[in-house]
């Protein structure tokens, strides 16, 4: 069974541009969450989607923005880049997302520098 | 508002044991303890539910104390393969699983 895929691996931007992250859940998951990783501030969480619905969102500003398909798919976009944005950007599936006991696969991550 | 972890950082000679706690404002439901290596992604080792139970994977195990809304993770008779960063997740309720900020372990020869 294919674990989580995020593409690309590896961003290289410049302030103002935006960008689009990809998230490909493990097959049958339905939930897929996204997580900024920077040094020192461990997994910020972004927001959770849910067959389609934005379910949950973290406390980050209205520039990231997601999406998921009817496939489960997601993905991530944040305009007006600024340097802080630099990060590690993770996306994790599950079954169901809101289950005590429902457990979270993270892919690789998508590593954004922004210039 | 998320968990605080403690220590931010422990080495460790091979073959020793390590405590990694997580400490909780807001009653929890659930923790998740994950594992992240350099450059790749956090992998999961094991998921605590409301209850007080203690579970164990090989030579690591955790405890979850809901009264305290606190967890441990013990990791007993260290390899070098333990070695990296360690992350508990918190969920309450429905909520989001919001991860602290993370403990490394080094683990030397």
């Amino acid at each position: 069974k294919a674990g989580v895929t995020q593409t690309p691996r590896y961003l290289i931007k410049t302030r103002g541009q935006q960008v689009t992250l990809s998230c490909s859940p493990i097959s049958g998951h339905r939930s897929v969450s996204w997580y900024q990783q920077t040094p020192g501030q461990g997994l910020q969480f972004l927001f959770e989607y849910f067959s389609e619905t934005q379910r949950n969102k973290g406390n980050f500003p209205g520039r990231f923005s997601g999406r998921q398909f009817s496939n489960s798919r997601s993905e991530m976009n944040v305009s007006t880049l600024e340097l802080g944005d630099s990060a590690l950007y993770l996306c994790a599936s599950s079954f169901k997302g809101q289950a005590p006991g429902d457990i979270q696969y993270f892919g690789a991550g998508t590593r954004l520098s922004v210039l | 508002q998320q968990p605080v972890q403690s220590p931010q950082a422990v080495i460790l000679r091979e073959g020793e044991d390590a405590v990694i706690n997580c400490s909780s404002s807001k009653a929890l439901y659930s923790v998740h303890w994950y594992r992240q290596k350099h450059g790749e992604a956090p992998v999961f080792l094991m998921i605590l539910l409301k209850g007080g139970e203690q579970k164990g994977h090989d030579k690591i195990s955790a405890s979850f104390n809901e009264k305290k809304q606190q967890s441990s993770l013990y990791l007993t008779a260290s390899q070098l393969s333990y070695s990296g960063t360690y992350f508990c997740g918190v969920k309450r309720g429905d909520d989001k699983i919001i991860f602290g900020k993370g403990t490394r372990l080094h683990i030397l020869p």
